[in-house]
């Protein structure tokens, strides 16, 4: 069976820092990948979704980047956080485009 | 070219029924829907693939009109466990998917 982890499951950043949240997927091959945030009490916003190793498109031009160096792997980075970029960031995967959407658990980040 | 939810909120007693409606400006290609509780990832429900088709299990129930853009979530006798947000996510293209307002459901004894 397929199975999503994120880590962190919470983070407290100071503004200006770095960002890396990482996201993995297990039990499936060439999934596509997707990167989402949700404001306290606001939907979902897609971030980024990549249907292959090193292929990124971005939704949402900002100081967020994402990068996924292996098959099962995504990671959500920044080099300058933002008082703004708080929220619920949550990644999941499909196995194409218009097909389920499974969610990892989610990682809470608070930029102070 | 976010789907629109209606309503925004309902608070329903539990065994009531309650229909939430989702909205697109554009074509929708496909509908899923999810059910989100407070602080947890969403939870795929069901898909709906095709104008026409209906779907549902146990009493949630949900159709799809491909020529009035949109599709309509039915919860009939509702229960506690049923309280949560409920999103549509839909794409216009087979690598993009837009997730709908959102519809904040509470059951109340």
């Amino acid at each position: 069976s397929q199975t999503i982890h994120q880590w962190p499951a919470t983070l407290v950043q100071p503004v200006g820092s770095p960002l890396s949240l990482e996201c993995t997927v297990e039990g499936t091959s060439n999934p596509n990948l997707y990167w989402y945030r949700q404001a306290a009490g606001r939907g979902l916003q897609l971030l980024f979704y990549s249907v292959g190793i090193g292929q990124i498109s971005s939704e949402v031009p900002q100081n967020l980047s994402a990068s996924r160096p292996q098959d099962r792997q995504f990671i959500l980075s920044s080099k300058k956080l933002l008082l703004s970029d708080s929220g619920f960031y949550l990644c999941a995967w499909s196995l194409g485009g218009l097909e389920t959407q499974y969610f990892g658990p989610g990682t809470r980040l608070l930029v102070l | 070219q976010q789907p629109v939810q209606s309503p925004q909120a309902v608070i329903l007693r539990e065994g009531e029924d309650a229909v939430i409606n989702c909205s697109s400006s554009k074509a929708l290609y496909s509908v899923h829907w999810y059910r989100q509780k407070h602080g947890e990832a969403p939870v795929f429900l069901m898909i709906l693939l095709k104008g026409g088709e209906q779907k549902g299990h146990d009493k949630i129930s949900a159709s799809f009109n491909e020529k009035k853009q949109q599709s309509s979530l039915y919860l009939t006798a509702s229960q506690l466990s049923y309280s949560g947000t409920y999103f549509c996510g839909t794409g216009p293209t087979g690598n993009q998917f837009y997730f709908g307002t959102g519809t904040s459901l509470t059951v109340i004894p």
